[in-house]
């Protein structure tokens, strides 16, 4: 099992650009989730699907977007980029609430 | 505004000792109380959970206690290795969203 793979692992846009970031797992999870980790604020839930079709906001969703045609992709687009989107990005999915999430390896996002 | 806390952001204890990391909370709606443990330029890696209606859950070395009145859950770790150095965060779910504290970052010193 390759787990949840992200790519790019880096990636530096100018403001305006938009992108995507591609995440796939290969465990047949239902949930899957994308978060931002800033410095001093730990990890914000931007969004989240509970299954293929279905999406829905976290924490921080403005300025992105998501879809979930399958139950292995969940791309996240960044419409376009804004230097307060300059971030690490992480993808993650979950079998259960209790089993916690397994995450994919990052992205570090500059926008300059 | 932070539904999950740790008011720590560092921690260094003697290799053998014991480490506890605290995280505190507001949602009494929270469902599961979670540990992750990340390494520089790696995402996160669950080590232990915790049900609501428990007080206590025990894996290995890794004992996670919920206070629930006091809303508040600890991490403990006997014995500490200079492995377990890492950045440890508490997270907490509800309505199929996790929320994450801001992390403690462990150093065990050989």
């Amino acid at each position: 099992n390759a787990g949840v793979t992200q790519t790019p692992k880096f990636q530096v846009l100018k403001t305006g650009q938009s992108m995507t970031l591609q995440c796939a797992q290969d465990m047949n999870h239902e949930y899957m989730s994308w978060y931002r980790q800033d410095p001093g604020m730990g990890l914000r839930l931007i969004h989240y699907s509970v299954g293929a079709g279905i999406t829905d906001q976290g924490e921080v969703p403005n300025g992105y977007n998501v879809s979930r045609s399958t139950t292995e992709d969940f791309p996240l687009r960044l419409l376009s980029a804004a230097p307060s989107q300059t971030s690490v990005y992480f993808c993650a999915s979950s079998y259960r609430e209790e089993t916690g999430e397994y995450f994919g390896p990052g992205t570090r996002l500059t926008v300059t | 505004d932070q539904q999950v806390k740790q008011n720590s952001p560092s921690l260094s204890v003697q290799e053998g000792r014991i480490s506890i990391l605290n995280c505190d909370y507001t949602n009494s709606m929270f469902d599961y109380f979670l540990w992750y443990k990340k390494y520089p330029a790696e995402g996160p890696t669950f080590l232990i959970s915790i049900s609501s209606i428990k007080d206590k859950n025990e894996d290995g070395r890794f004992t996670v206690f919920l206070n629930k009145s006091a809303k508040h859950l600890s991490l403990h770790i006997v014995p500490s290795q200079p492995g377990d150095s890492a950045v440890y965060f508490c997270a907490a779910s509800a309505g199929n969203q996790f929320y994450f504290g801001t992390g403690t970052s462990l150093t065990v010193i050989p």
